[in-house]
């Protein structure tokens, strides 16, 4: 596609349920990244995919987070048993490389009530 | 550990004024980059410059420019002319290593062009 795709664009979940956030890079973009935006914290780095290469988990704030990129391309966060401190504007990223700059999507809203 | 630092909440500025956003960093690395995005109300992302630790000029790109200055660890965004749609809330950000691996970004900026 012409840029990075998210999706949903909005989700409202139950407390407690399990929620999973589509992302779609631009072709050929070998590097991946998910960051989230909350309210007031700015933007955090979660989680980093480049290549085959095992990806980088710094930044996922609770082992109730997860994140896979099939066939290198398309990415899915989960989130387990969600909470409200989850809510948040969840994005994602790609460049073509590592030393490139990042495009990013327009992010997923999560609501958790 | 790196960490960035944008000191104004808010700026308000007149149509076609220049206008500065200021970032300060800290980082221990020799070799890093910056960067500045712009984020309006539709919450897209928009790259707008960068500038590697190891660049001798100050990066330029259209009406955006980033003035460097390594021994005050300062990158502040200069926007020249501003227009309407400058109108976003304005983030900056570093990596580790020349390049856009992953982020660490300042609280931004939230600038008003005012008509």
């Amino acid at each position: 596609g012409a840029g990075v795709s998210q999706s949903p664009s909005n989700k409202v979940t139950e407390k407690g349920k399990d929620v999973e956030l589509r992302c779609d890079p631009i072709s050929g973009h070998t590097a991946l990244y998910w960051y989230r935006q909350s309210l007031g914290q700015g933007l955090e780095f979660l989680i980093y995919f480049q290549g085959n290469s095992a990806p980088d988990k710094s930044g996922l704030p609770s082992d109730r987070f997860s994140a896979e990129r099939t066939g290198g391309s398309v990415s899915t966060l989960t989130i387990q048993r969600t909470q409200q401190e989850d809510s948040a504007v969840y994005l994602c990223a790609s460049s073509f490389q590592t030393n490139t700059e990042a495009f990013f999507g327009q992010g997923t809203r999560l609501t958790v009530v | 550990a790196q960490k960035i630092t944008q000191t104004q909440p808010g700026m308000f500025v007149q149509e076609k004024e220049a206008v500065t956003l200021d970032c300060t960093y800290d980082t221990s690395d020799q070799s890093y980059g910056l960067f500045w995005y712009k984020q309006p109300s539709s919450g897209e992302m928009i790259f707008l410059i960068y500038q590697g630790s190891y660049d001798e000029q100050n990066a330029t790109e259209g009406r955006y420019s980033l003035n460097f200055q390594k021994a005050r660890k300062s990158a502040n965004l200069v926007i020249s002319a501003s227009q309407l749609g400058d109108s976003a809330m304005y983030f900056c950000a570093m990596s580790s290593v020349q390049g856009a691996q992953k982020l660490v970004f300042g609280q931004g900026t939230r600038l008003t062009i005012n008509p």
